[in-house]
């Protein structure tokens, strides 16, 4: 089994619906961060969260919201999707202290 | 502010030739660094990361990189391109202190031609 799930792996959705996409870990990792992949653009980070209580926003955070629901668990939320939003996005987690990164196998969304 | 600048989206090499990624960065602290590897519908995997120490640095599947503070740079090389290198490759760049999360280039796509 992964240490970090993402679901679901592929959606398609329609502009102005709310969705969610969800992310757990089995690694034991106080830290999670949401980020988006857009061809070109590399990954941004939409997100993050250094512990249950603590939320941040990262560089392209307007039209999202995120939940820390508990230490495993770290869900990103599009209120009202839109086009723009279609690409390739990625929860991570690490351990307090230490930057290095530990993926999911990513989530495709497409906002039709 | 940190920051990372990938030279060149697409870099294209024949089987067995040398790979050169390059890898520039900009961070007001000593900074740590990282390459990641994605495969095709796949995640991120870590190839190799520079925290202290070494300054040359090796990871997984032949690749290697090293730190030089003085020209800000962190280029990733493996001297024989195979063809499974074909991937993006990420150059990212953190705090010292651990307390900042990953920032990340804009990628560089790798073919790898028979």
């Amino acid at each position: 089994d992964a240490d970090v799930t993402q679901t679901p792996r592929n959606r398609i959705t329609k502009t102005g619906k709310r969705i969610m996409l969800e992310c757990s870990q089995t690694k034991g990792h106080d830290r999670m961060y949401w980020y988006r992949q857009d061809p070109g653009l590399g990954l941004r980070l939409i997100y993050y969260s250094f512990d249950v209580k603590d939320i941040n926003k990262g560089e392209i955070s307007d039209g999202y919201s995120v939940s820390r629901q508990a230490q495993a668990k770290f869900s990103l939320s599009l209120e009202s999707a839109i086009p723009n939003q279609t690409a390739l996005y990625f929860c991570a987690t690490s351990a307090s202290g230490e930057p290095e990164a530990f993926f999911g196998q990513g989530t495709r969304l497409t906002v039709v | 502010a940190q920051s990372v600048t990938q030279l060149g989206s697409h870099v294209s090499v024949s089987e067995g030739a040398l790979v050169l990624l390059r890898c520039n960065y900009s961070s007001s602290v000593p900074p740590y660094l990282f390459w990641y590897v994605q495969y095709p519908n796949q995640g991120l995997q870590l190839l190799l990361k520079y925290t202290t120490g070494a300054t040359l640095v090796k990871g997984i599947n032949g690749f290697e990189a090293e730190f030089k503070k003085s020209e800000t740079s962190f280029h990733l090389t493996k001297p024989s391109a195979h063809m499974s290198d074909a991937a993006e490759y990420f150059c990212a760049v953190a705090r010292t202190s651990g307390n900042t999360p990953l920032v990340f280039g804009k990628g560089t796509r790798l073919s790898v031609i028979a």
